[in-house]
C-alpha cells in the first residue's frame, strides 16, 4: 500500500511570502496526485490534479509540480484566505484504494 | 451545477446503526464514482470506499471493509453509507464526494456529522 508523507506538518508565513508544501510517495505514482485545501468548518476543495493541473476556478498563485515520488504544491504571494490545511492524495490501481497524506497546516501570520 | 447534498447530523448510541445519504444533481450519476471519506475530530481525511453507480461495483479501504456498506440508488441519483453496531470512535464528519475519472475528487458534499455517545 502506497503511503504519502507530507512536510512540513505546520507552516507559518506572512502575507506576500511564498509557500512550498511537499508530498512524498512511498513508491512511484507517475503524476497520479491531487492536492486539496480545507478551511476550518468547510469541505475540502480540489486545487490541483494530475500533479500540475489547476482545477477550475483556482487562482494562478497555486501551482503543482513533480512526478514519481516527490511532489510540491507552491503558493506564491500568500493571502490571508490561504490559511488552511492542505492534503495530497493518490489513487492505487491495485489494490484499488485512495490514500491521503496527513496534511500540512498553513498559518498566515 | 454539480451538487452533492448530504443528510443532516445524526446522534446515535453505541451499538445502534445508521444510514446517511448523498443526493446528487447536475451531472450523470451513473457515470461518475462516489467516494466516502471520514474525518475524525481534529484529524485528517480517510478514504472509506467508493461505488460506481452504473454497476454498483464497490471497493473498500481495508480499514472499513466489513464495517460499512456503500450503496447507490440510480433512480434517485443518491448514494448511501451504512454502518451497524456503531462505536464512540465512529464519531466523525463523513463526506461523500464525486470522483469523475476514478482518480481524484472534484466535488464534495457538505459533510454529515455523526455523534455516537451513550
Amino acid at each position: 500500500e502506497i503511503v504519502l508523507t507530507q512536510s512540513p506538518a505546520t507552516l507559518s508565513l506572512s502575507p506576500g511570502e511564498g509557500a512550498t508544501l511537499s508530498c512524498r510517495a512511498s513508491q512511484g505514482i507517475s503524476t497520479d496526485l491531487a492536492w486539496y485545501q480545507q478551511k476550518p468548518g468547510q469541505s475540502p476543495r480540489l486545487l490541483v490534479y494530475a500533479a500540475s493541473n489547476r482545477a477550475t476556478g483556482i487562482p494562478a498563485r497555486f501551482s503543482g509540480s513533480g512526478s514519481g515520488t516527490d511532489f510540491t504544491l507552491t503558493i506564491s504571494s500568500l493571502e490571508p484566505e490561504d490559511s488552511a490545511v492542505y492534503y495530497c492524495q493518490q489513487r492505487s490501481s491495485w489494490p484499488p484504494s485512495f490514500t491521503f497524506g496527513q496534511g500540512t497546516k498553513l498559518e498566515i501570520k | 451545477e454539480v451538487q452533492l447534498v448530504q443528510s443532516g447530523a445524526e446522534v446515535r448510541k453505541p451499538g445502534e446503526s445508521l444510514k446517511i445519504s448523498c443526493k446528487t444533481s447536475g451531472y450523470s450519476f451513473n457515470n461518475n464514482s462516489i467516494a466516502w471519506v471520514r474525518q475524525m475530530p481534529g484529524k485528517g481525511l480517510e478514504w472509506m470506499g467508493i461505488i460506481y453507480p452504473a454497476d454498483s461495483a464497490t471497493r473498500y479501504s481495508r480499514t472499513f471493509q466489513g464495517q460499512v456498506i456503500i450503496s447507490a440508488d440510480k433512480s434517485i441519483s443518491t448514494a448511501y453509507l451504512q454502518s451497524t453496531s456503531l462505536k464512540a470512535s465512529d464519531t466523525a464528519m463523513y463526506y461523500c464526494a464525486r470522483v469523475p475519472t476514478g482518480r481524484w475528487i472534484d466535488h464534495w458534499g457538505q459533510g454529515t456529522l455523526v455523534t455516537v455517545s451513550s
